[in-house]
């Protein structure tokens, strides 16, 4: 199956520091999406992104879908220990009306007070 | 509204034994999927519909059936329980199939 390979795998960063993460494929993708998931819970929408270059902010949160297609960076500023969780990228792909939505393996976020 | 809702949220199954898990949504979104979620591996598409009637097969469709009656239920059967289906089962349902609202689980164990 299709593969995203998400980065770093965990971070563990004071709170204040700014986060960095990032999604890449050796397929293109027409959507990227940014999913937040705590703990017990299912995932949660934070960022969608629709064309190549574009840069799209939710608050604190700054995503890019990057030019050649096959990546995407999420950006965190400020980090709260509310930011705690574990980040997921997707990809879309568009076939004929499939549903062909792919994740990546995530990013555990851990902010220390 | 809401939502997505999943039943049950936990359940433990003896190898071999059946059963279904539901979901719902009041949404009145017309695609609807199943993932599972397992250690290291995100989330991978099981089933997925694009409307009543219509069912297709995802990444990992073996050993599960769907249907979907209406369009607001989506239950995902599990015919003859193996430990390699022990996981975290998320529904989900979107407009278009691309901005999913996932619901809160259903974590399974198969003993």
């Amino acid at each position: 199956g299709q593969q995203l390979n998400q980065s770093p795998q965990s971070m563990f960063i004071q709170e204040g520091e700014d986060v960095s993460m990032n999604c890449t494929s050796s397929s293109i993708f027409n959507t990227w999406l940014w999913y937040k998931q705590d703990p017990g819970e299912g995932p949660v929408l934070l960022i969608a992104l629709y064309k190549a270059g574009e840069l799209t902010s939710n608050g604190r949160l700054t995503a890019q879908f990057g030019i050649t297609r096959k990546d995407s960076f999420l950006n965190i500023s400020a980090s709260i220990p509310s930011d705690v969780g574990i980040y997921f990228c997707a990809g879309h792909r568009s076939r004929g009306g499939a549903n062909n939505l792919f994740f990546g393996t995530g990013t555990r976020l851990t902010v220390i007070p | 509204n809401a939502g997505v809702t999943q039943t049950p949220k936990f359940q433990v199954l003896k190898t071999g034994q059946s059963m279904t898990l539901q979901c719902a949504q009041d949404m009145n979104h017309e695609y609807m999927s199943w993932y599972r979620q397992d250690p290291g591996m995100g989330l991978r598409l099981i089933h997925y519909s694009v409307g009543a009637g219509i069912t297709d097969q995802g990444e990992v469709p073996n050993g599960y059936n769907v249907s979907r009656s209406t369009t607001e239920d989506f239950p995902l059967r599990l015919l003859s329980a193996a430990p390699s289906q022990t996981s975290v089962y998320f529904c989900a349902s979107s407009t278009t199939g691309r901005k999913e609202f996932f619901g809160p689980g259903t974590r399974l164990t198969v003993l």
